[in-house]
């Protein structure tokens, strides 16, 4: 069984720029969400993808954006990047149904905005 | 918005003693989790409570879903070099697949 994986590891990026963050779930998760970890704090939920629908979004201004494909990956996009969303971007997935709140991540893409 | 008190902050002990440390909440959750996170990597699910009262054992590791449905406890007993890290309580609000997260506890085991 293949665990969650996220690309790239390390991603540097200057204001106002635009980026991509990957992340391919758990085999047989059909439900994504992502998170923003800032040092020294815990995960921010930003929005959580459900068969390709978004399921639910957290307090994040649209620039950031995300998509899910019909093998149940995702992507996270953030358009205009300041340099608060310098983080760590976390991705997890779950089953569907009674188990969704079982969620695993993966090791995250650590996003430096200069 | 909701949030999560989770204490202590930080935790200093020797080899062998136990540990506990706490989440509370001014909301009511549907589910509790516990995870642990190690530098560079992701959160690792700990322990998943699903039922007011429950108590819920992984190895050395015991959690409990207070009966308020608003706080949970973990628990480490006889604690090793290995249980380095940050730990970090979620809960989950009803209807809404988002966890919300509390600050984490660092824990240091000092062999």
């Amino acid at each position: 069984e293949t665990g969650v994986t996220q690309s790239p590891t390390h991603l540097i990026k200057t204001r106002g720029q635009q980026v991509t963050l990957r992340c391919s779930s758990q085999s047989g998760h059909n439900t994504v969400s992502w998170y923003q970890q800032a040092l020294g704090q815990g995960p921010q939920f930003i929005f959580q993808y459900y068969r390709e629908e978004e399921n639910g979004r957290g307090n994040f201004p649209p620039r950031f954006s995300g998509l899910q494909f019909p093998n149940y990956s995702s992507e996270l996009n953030v358009n205009a990047l300041e340099l608060d969303d310098s983080a760590l971007y976390l991705c997890a997935s779950s089953l569907g149904g009674g188990r969704v709140y079982e969620q695993y991540f993966g090791p995250g893409t650590r996003l430096t905005v200069t | 918005g909701q949030q999560l008190n989770q204490s202590p902050q930080s935790m200093f002990i020797q080899e062998g003693e136990d540990v506990s440390m706490n989440c509370t909440s001014s909301s009511i959750f549907n589910t509790w989790l516990w995870y642990k996170q190690e530098p560079g990597e992701g959160p690792v699910l700990l322990i998943a409570l699903y039922k007011a009262g429950e108590l819920t054992s992984n190895g050395r590791l015991t959690a409990q879903f207070g009966i308020t449905r608003k706080d949970s406890f973990l628990n480490i007993s006889a604690s090793i070099p290995s249980d380095v890290g940050i730990y970090f309580c979620a809960g989950q609000p009803s209807n809404t697949g988002k966890l919300i997260f509390g600050q984490g506890t660092t824990l240091q085991v000092k062999p």
